[in-house]
């Protein structure tokens, strides 16, 4: 079955620039789209389709889209960056929708 | 402002039942499908169950079908998932989140939850 696969853990330096990458078939079909979330709180989302912030998002994140792959780059990461990152797109064989596994960011 | 409120978890025993809700308001309710999305202790976040506005377009993931049923009730605003056969494996917080409706741009498929409610937490245990 179709699955979306991240690292399971990233680093940052305060001030740096991260990416954070999400493989799929599915990719090759729909866009990824990008959820923060925090401890003890519901997911967020920060990026959606080929590039697109909700209102409220800095403009620190981003997104693109090659192949198979969706990437959520971070530039200048912020102290409040660090929280956990999933991807999510829809398998257009049996319209079931996936996450990927989560990418816990650490801003050092 | 839209919101969505899920009520309706608790404690359960294994094998028993439970019905969860989601009341949404601030925006108009039949025109979007919703989704059923959970997250066990500690886990990532996992897709439940799908359903389009009209509710003829209704989709499961495999951990959960034939025991699980989503539902909707338009003239309510509400949103339903009905939990039968219950594990300790689906412990979790249940979330429910609205779809932003599908766009075809540049050739993909532009479609994501844009709003989530602040989840229920749902505990199979004897």
């Amino acid at each position: 079955s179709s699955e979306l696969t991240q690292d399971p853990a990233v680093s940052v330096a305060l001030g740096q620039t991260v990416r954070i990458t999400c493989q799929g078939d599915s990719l090759r079909s729909y866009y990824a789209s990008w959820y923060q979330q925090k401890p003890g709180q519901a997911p967020v989302l920060v990026i959606y389709g080929k590039n697109n912030r909700p209102s409220g998002i800095p403009d620190r994140f981003s997104g693109s889209n090659s192949g198979n792959t969706a990437s959520l780059t971070i530039t200048g990461a912020q102290a409040e960056d660090e929280a956990d990152y999933y991807c999510n797109s829809r398998d257009s064989t049996t319209d079931h929708w996936m996450f990927g596994g989560g990418t816990k960011l650490t801003v050092l | 402002e839209v919101q969505l409120v899920e009520s309706g978890g608790g404690l359960v025993k294994p094998g028993g039942s439970l019905r969860l809700s989601c009341a949404a308001s601030g925006f108009t309710f039949s025109s979007y499908s919703m989704h059923w999305v959970r997250q066990a202790p500690g886990k990532g976040l996992e897709w439940v169950s799908s359903i389009s506005g009209s509710a003829s377009d209704i989709y499961y993931a495999d951990s959960v079908k034939g025991r699980f049923t989503i539902s909707r009730d338009n003239a309510k605003n509400s949103l339903d998932l009905q939990m039968d056969s219950l594990r300790a494996e689906d412990t979790a917080v249940y979330y429910c989140a609205r779809d932003s409706s599908p766009v075809r741009i540049f050739g993909l498929i532009q479609d994501y939850f844009d709003f989530w409610g602040r989840g229920t937490l749902v505990t199979v245990s004897s």
